[in-house]
């Protein structure tokens, strides 16, 4: 089945370096994909709508700058988190809708296994 | 714009009860509706969704309806097993490609043994 993939699963990185994070789409492709921060205990909060060959659109209050996201292909998406401060820390998580036939044919989102960011 | 509301935050059952989590979607457009199951540390996991043009749908231990006129839709989850142990999440879309997916706040099931 459809697989995304993404990586680093953990990294650790002191205040003020930049960290990149990659989002692949294994054997299918994706013109769209979802990036996700998701605190302790809490609900998955949309910060970007990735388009390939197109700028990212943000939600309310992500700060473009801060979070940079390029779509070159129609498989990767990543998101660089620039001059990372300890409250950038968090998990991370993208995701790419998928047709599923077999989940009343519509478009379900598969999620990549998350990267947790730890800034020190 | 959409807003899922999710209930309960958390809740217990014993091994074997049933379990019952109810979402409400603000947005009487949106006519897809996933649940994900997520393990702590990992990603989420689809394990059931419907579709608005139906009311009911059934997949083993777990079944999901949806009640389009009062904007609601609810998990059940029989015989619970310690594995069902997760967080739960409720989404409410519309089914064109590209439009993304609003999540409940989630709710944790813990089923003791």
């Amino acid at each position: 089945g459809a697989v995304v993939s993404q990586h680093p699963s953990r990294v650790i990185c002191k205040s003020g370096t930049s960290v990149k994070i990659e989002c692949r789409s294994l054997d299918f492709q994706a013109t769209t994909m979802f990036w996700y921060r998701q605190f302790p205990k809490q609900s998955l909060m949309l910060m970007a709508t990735s388009n390939e060959g197109s700028k990212a659109t943000y939600e309310q209050g992500v700060e473009k700058d801060k979070f940079l996201i390029n779509h070159a292909s129609l498989t990767l998406s990543t998101l660089t988190v620039t001059s990372a401060h300890p409250e950038d820390s968090s998990f991370y998580i993208c995701s790419a809708r998928v047709l599923r036939e077999a989940h009343s044919g519509a478009n379900v989102l598969t999620f990549g296994a998350g990267s947790r960011l730890t800034v020190l | 714009g959409e807003n899922v509301e999710q209930h309960p935050s958390t809740l217990s059952v014993q091994e074997g009860d049933s379990a019952v989590i109810k979402c409400t979607y603000s947005d009487s457009a949106s006519n897809y509706f996933p649940w994900y199951k997520q393990e702590l540390g990992k990603r989420p996991q689809l394990i059931i969704d419907i579709r608005s043009n139906v009311g009911e749908k059934k997949d083993q231990r777990i079944a999901v309806t949806l009640n389009k006129t009062a904007k609601h839709f609810s998990l059940h989850i029989t015989e619970t097993q310690p594995e069902d142990s997760a967080v739960y999440f409720c989404a409410a879309s519309k089914t064109n490609y590209g439009q993304n997916f609003v999540f409940g706040p989630g709710t944790r099931l813990s089923v003791l043994p």
